[in-house]
């Protein structure tokens, strides 16, 4: 079964550095998401990505994020200038084409724990 | 205001029996979508079961089945003949569709386990 994939799995960066998570979502799959899960929280939206541009952004996602696409398969989450409190799981997400009468499942990868240290 | 609420941070369950997860939320929006997603202790993300604020019939998925109940905006969880490895977090979330939002607004979880 296609599954959306994740790299790397844990990556351990000093605060004040850039990263980059990377993603390879399901192959037909059109819509990209990012989200957040700070220890023991809940999991929290980012960014979704549909047609080479940002289609929806929550208040988390400020000027220190930008995801890309750099090629037809990878989706990317930056952070510039980590912080302690980027420390989470953020995890990948894909989805099928969305309409507006259907809730198309998405589709997690197993996650990148960032450590700011 | 919290849009999906599960009440229930922890849950011991005797193996073989069934299990409901609860799950309400708060919209004002007609068009949405219900999802369940699995957490087990490895971390990843685990989709289960859907449900559509205008479909008719509850959704069922293998032992997993979803108790929708529209006007009092609940959209429970029901595992039935529970095993060992259903052991995990359990999140609701919703997706509102008339504002056009993408994301999935996720609920606090319900930790589940399973015990022997």
């Amino acid at each position: 079964e296609p599954e959306v994939t994740q790299t790397p799995s844990h990556q351990v960066t000093q605060m004040g550095q850039e990263v980059i998570l990377r993603c390879v979502p399901i192959s037909n799959h059109l819509y990209f998401y990012w989200y957040r899960q700070i220890l023991g929280q809940k999991v929290e939206f980012l960014v979704s990505f549909y047609n080479n541009e940002i289609s929806e952004k929550s208040e988390i996602f400020d000027d220190q994020f930008s995801v890309e696409r750099p090629d037809g398969s990878n989706f990317t989450l930056k952070i510039r200038s980590t912080k302690l409190e980027d420390s989470a799981m953020y995890f990948c997400a894909s989805s099928e084409a969305l309409t507006a009468d259907s809730n198309q499942p998405q589709h997690f990868g197993d996650g990148t724990r960032l450590s700011i240290l | 205001a919290q849009k999906i609420t599960q009440t229930q941070p922890g849950m011991f369950v005797q193996e073989k029996e069934a299990v409901t997860l609860d799950c309400t939320y708060d919209t004002s929006d007609p068009s949405y979508g219900l999802f369940w997603y699995k957490q087990p202790s490895s971390g990843e993300m685990i989709f289960l079961i859907y449900q559509g604020s205008y479909d008719q019939q509850n959704a069922t998925e293998g032992r997993y089945s979803l108790n929708f109940q529209k006007a009092r905006k609940s959209a429970n969880l029901v595992i039935s003949a529970s095993q060992l490895g259903d052991s995990a977090m359990y999140f609701c979330a919703m997706r509102e569709l008339g504002g056009g939002a993408d994301g999935l607004t996720f609920g606090k979880g319900t930790h589940l386990i399973i015990q022997p």
